[in-house]
């Protein structure tokens, strides 16, 4: 089983800064999806990826696979207190044979 | 689209008694759904796969015995926590997958329910 990794951890800003959280393995996914995790309910698809250098946009969230298909960043712009929650990168391996979670970025976001 | 049910949200039982949690998929089929468990501030932790049809594959550690994983339809699973102790507390979470089909590959992620917090008393 793959390990993913994500950093920060934990990540306290003031509302409109941009941020930028990093999801890194040493080995390849076939796909990979993020997470949005509010207190007391399940985690929420944001975006899949699936071809390395991938970007896609959903508002004011950017979502970049890396080219080996190994990484993947997902960079906010202008921070809202909405965006508050735990970030969760899942890699999916050998075309869904699992799926690996990282720990979790813990975005808070102050007005 | 793919909409979970996760049923319940709150459980509050007894020592000793045990619990099932429900998941359904509400307009998809899951060939495939997961069991998480989630403990405070931290991320999800794999228990076991659950293929439609057949049994479900545990994560080492996970006892078999204590969670009793059924998945007998293409929109539902069950969880079943036996004779529950305090240490099983937790914010259990599933998952499912619309598999498109066996032996094919559908590219498709993995949908939450809202989970079950089980607090044993």
């Amino acid at each position: 089983t793959q390990l993913l990794e994500q950093s920060p951890q934990f990540l306290s800003i003031q509302e409109g800064e941009n941020l930028t959280v990093y999801c890194n393995s040493s080995s390849v996914f076939s796909s990979l999806q993020w997470y949005r995790q509010e207190p007391g309910e399940g985690p929420v698809l944001l975006v899949t990826v699936v071809t390395g250098g991938e970007v896609k946009k959903l508002k004011r969230l950017t979502f970049q696979f890396g080219d080996a298909r190994k990484d993947s960043s997902l960079h906010i712009t202008a921070a809202q207190p909405g965006d508050t929650g735990l970030y969760l990168c899942a890699g999916e391996e050998n075309y869904g044979q699992n799926f690996v979670f990282g720990p979790g970025t813990r975005l808070s976001a102050l007005p | 689209g793919a909409v979970v049910s996760q049923h319940p949200s709150w459980v509050i039982c007894k020592s000793g008694t045990s619990v099932k949690i429900e998941c359904r998929s509400l307009d998809f089929q899951a060939t495939t759904m997961f069991w998480y468990r989630q403990f405070p501030k931290q991320s999800l932790m794999l228990m076991a796969t659950s293929n439609e049809g057949s049994k479900a594959t545990y994560e080492q550690g996970v006892e078999k015995d204590k969670f009793l994983i059924n998945h007998a339809s293409l929109t539902l699973s069950t969880l079943t926590v036996t004779s529950a102790h305090p240490e099983d507390s937790s914010f259990y979470i599933c998952s499912a997958r619309d598999g498109g089909g066996a032996g094919t590959y559908s590219n498709q992620p993995q949908h939450f329910g809202d989970g079950t917090r089980l607090s044993i008393l």
